[in-house]
């Protein structure tokens, strides 16, 4: 099915550990993105992707890295983890202004 | 600057019009999109706007777009219980492709 796939759905992380977490589309988007979902604040952008090997910083970058070396892939990496990044992470692709196309999240609890 | 807002809650009657509105800061946003979001579930697209327009309709839903006072706003006609979620303005910024949402809309249709 095409779309954007997320993975895991859910996952809970102990203080300090790193993960990793897998986005990927099949619709040939350039651009791709990862935001977060906190309570009364709506989503707030991570990073973000232009094409394949070009990535840059969104509103709250920090603690969270990612890479682009494919067109279809874009992971987020949790370096360290903090009870501040418990949250719902999307993944978001598209081609233009009419294409974006959100993940179904991941819902992440760190303790 | 990137700064979208809406108001946070609404509560209709099933059967009358919703009206939630949005004010967004940058006047060179290319689209003005509004999103839906049931409880635990992802994002879904409702409809969009390009900045050339002023009014665009679709089935039950008409959004309005006034770019002198950057304002959008949804209407949902005949409102039902399942239009119960929380409602997303997002524009989007020129380079990058990326979405700025404003904190979402909660709306309650009470039947």
């Amino acid at each position: 099915n095409a779309g954007v796939t997320q993975t895991p759905k859910f996952q809970v992380l102990k203080t300090g550990q790193s993960m990793t977490l897998q986005c990927a589309q099949d619709m040939n988007h350039e651009y791709m993105s990862w935001y977060r979902q906190d309570p009364g604040m709506g989503l707030r952008l991570i990073h973000y992707s232009v094409g394949a090997g070009i990535t840059d910083q969104g509103e709250v970058p920090n603690g969270y890295n990612v890479s682009r070396s494919t067109t279809e892939d874009f992971p987020l990496r949790l370096l360290s983890a903090a009870p501040s990044q418990t949250s719902v992470y999307f993944c978001a692709s598209s081609y233009g202004g009419e294409g974006y196309t959100f993940g179904s999240g991941t819902r992440l609890t760190v303790v | 600057g990137e700064d979208v807002e809406q108001s946070l809650f609404l509560s209709v009657r099933e059967g009358d019009s919703s009206v939630i509105n949005c004010t967004y800061t940058d006047s060179s946003s290319t689209y003005l999109y509004w999103y839906k979001q049931e409880p635990g579930a992802g994002l879904q697209l409702l409809t969009y706007i390009f900045s050339n327009m002023d009014m665009k309709q679709d089935q039950r839903l008409t959004v309005l777009l006034n770019k002198k006072d950057k304002h959008l706003s949804l209407r949902i006609a005949d409102t039902q219980t399942g239009d119960s979620a929380i409602y997303f303005c997002a524009e989007l910024m020129e380079y990058g492709n990326k979405l700025v949402f404003g904190a979402g809309t909660i709306l309650r249709v009470k039947s």
